[in-house]
Order: C-alpha cells, then sequence, then structure tokens
C-alpha cells in the first residue's frame, strides 16, 4: 500500500510556543489530506479536511486559527498548533487519499505531542 | 456521530478465526463499509473495504449481509500480532470522503 509519513514522531514543546507537524505521501499524490486527533484510549477525531491548493475545511469545534493547515503540495500537509496549552497534548494522525487509486485513505504513524 | 455500531471488546484464541461483526443499520446505496484496525500507538491501518459483495484479501475477508445492514470482519488464523482496535466505517467513496471513526472493537488474541 501507500506510505504515509509525518514529522515529528514525538515532541515536547512548552506551553505558549508553536509546534509543526509535516504529513508526506512518499509515493503518490493525495489530492486531500485528512488531520485527526486522538486522546488516550479514545478512538480518533476528524479535525479537517485539506484539500491542495485550498483553505482546509474545519470541523465543528476546530479552531481553525488555533490549528493552522497548510496543504501547499501534492505530498506534503502541515498542522501547526498554534500557542499550545497542555490540553492540546494529544495523538495527532493525517490521513491522504490517493488519486485515482481506489478509495482508501492510508495513514501515517502519527506525532505524539505534549505540552508542558 | 459514527454510523456504526461494535462490540467493545473481544477475545480471540490464537490460531483461530475472529469474527468481528458491525451493524450499520441506516447505510445507504452508495455507502461503502470499511475496516481500519489500530495497533496501540499507531496510525490506523486499512483492511478491507466492499459495498455489496463479499471481499477477501490477503488480510481478511469482509461478509455483508444481503440487506447491508451488517457486516462481518473475519481474520481466518488470528495471530497475536492481530490485537488491536478495529474500526468499522461506512462511507460514501468519492471524493469528497471523510471517516468518522466510532469506539471500535478492541480485539484481544490470547495465546
Amino acid at each position: 500500500g501507500a506510505v504515509v509519513s509525518q514529522h515529528p514522531s514525538r515532541v515536547i514543546c512548552k506551553s505558549g510556543t508553536s509546534v509543526k507537524i509535516e504529513c508526506r505521501s512518499l509515493d503518490f499524490q493525495a489530492t486531500t489530506m485528512f488531520w485527526y486527533r486522538q486522546f488516550p484510549k479514545k478512538s480518533l477525531m476528524l479535525m479537517a479536511t485539506s484539500n491542495e491548493g485550498s483553505k482546509a475545511t474545519y470541523e465543528q469545534g476546530v479552531e481553525k486559527d488555533k490549528f493552522l493547515i497548510n496543504h501547499a503540495s501534492l505530498t506534503l500537509s502541515t498542522l501547526t498548533v498554534t500557542s499550545a496549552h497542555p490540553e492540546d497534548s494529544s495523538f495527532y494522525i493525517c490521513s491522504a487519499r490517493q488519486w485515482e487509486a481506489g478509495d482508501e485513505q492510508f495513514f501515517g504513524p502519527g506525532t505524539r505531542l505534549t505540552v508542558l | 456521530d459514527a454510523k456504526t455500531t461494535q462490540p467493545p471488546s473481544m477475545d480471540c484464541a490464537e490460531g483461530r478465526a475472529a469474527n468481528l461483526p458491525c451493524n450499520h443499520s441506516t447505510i445507504s446505496g452508495n455507502e461503502y463499509v470499511y475496516w481500519y484496525r489500530q495497533i496501540h500507538s499507531q496510525g490506523p491501518q486499512y483492511i478491507i473495504h466492499g459495498l455489496k459483495n463479499n471481499e477477501t484479501n490477503e488480510m481478511a475477508s469482509l461478509i455483508i449481509t444481503e440487506d447491508r445492514k451488517s457486516s462481518t470482519l473475519i481474520l481466518p488464523h488470528a495471530t497475536l500480532r492481530d490485537t488491536a482496535v478495529y474500526y468499522c466505517i461506512v462511507e460514501v467513496g468519492d471524493y469528497g470522503q471523510n471517516f468518522v471513526f466510532g469506539p471500535g472493537t478492541r480485539l484481544s488474541v490470547l495465546p
């Protein structure tokens, strides 16, 4: 299957700082990428859908000014958590849909963010 | 809200078949049934999906009832590495697809 990578895999930051997480489709072009967050022992929650070259569509309750998403190319989307606070600590997972190759989404390995 | 219901947990003996049920009674005609699994602290992994017909691949089989209101994921010979949370999702398989994950079924494969 297609491969999606995320960087970094783990990050610890101080409260008030911003953190950028990268999501890359390594061997295919992804016209659509999705960002999820997951709290311990909970299911994944979709945060936003991002289409290459256009603004992301955020789910209800997700602050777009806090979680900045950029999908500048067909292989890269970034999520920036701005002015992070301890309650933003979570597991962030991206996924990508492969253009013209079926309907499944391919997920990245996730990024564990800890805000002190 | 997720459109599916699954049992919260199941046990299965190693080497036996694991049969994971999923109810999706409100599924519409153009919605696919997808199965993903998530091993602890990793991203979800695609397993299989189908629309009407039963499907089989190298990982699993998917049995969809004739009325499409429920389905069963079958892992034919479960191993300890199949211990994971399994998510059943229904979604339209088109360009605007996004998934709503329910709580899933935590499958424990026991030695």
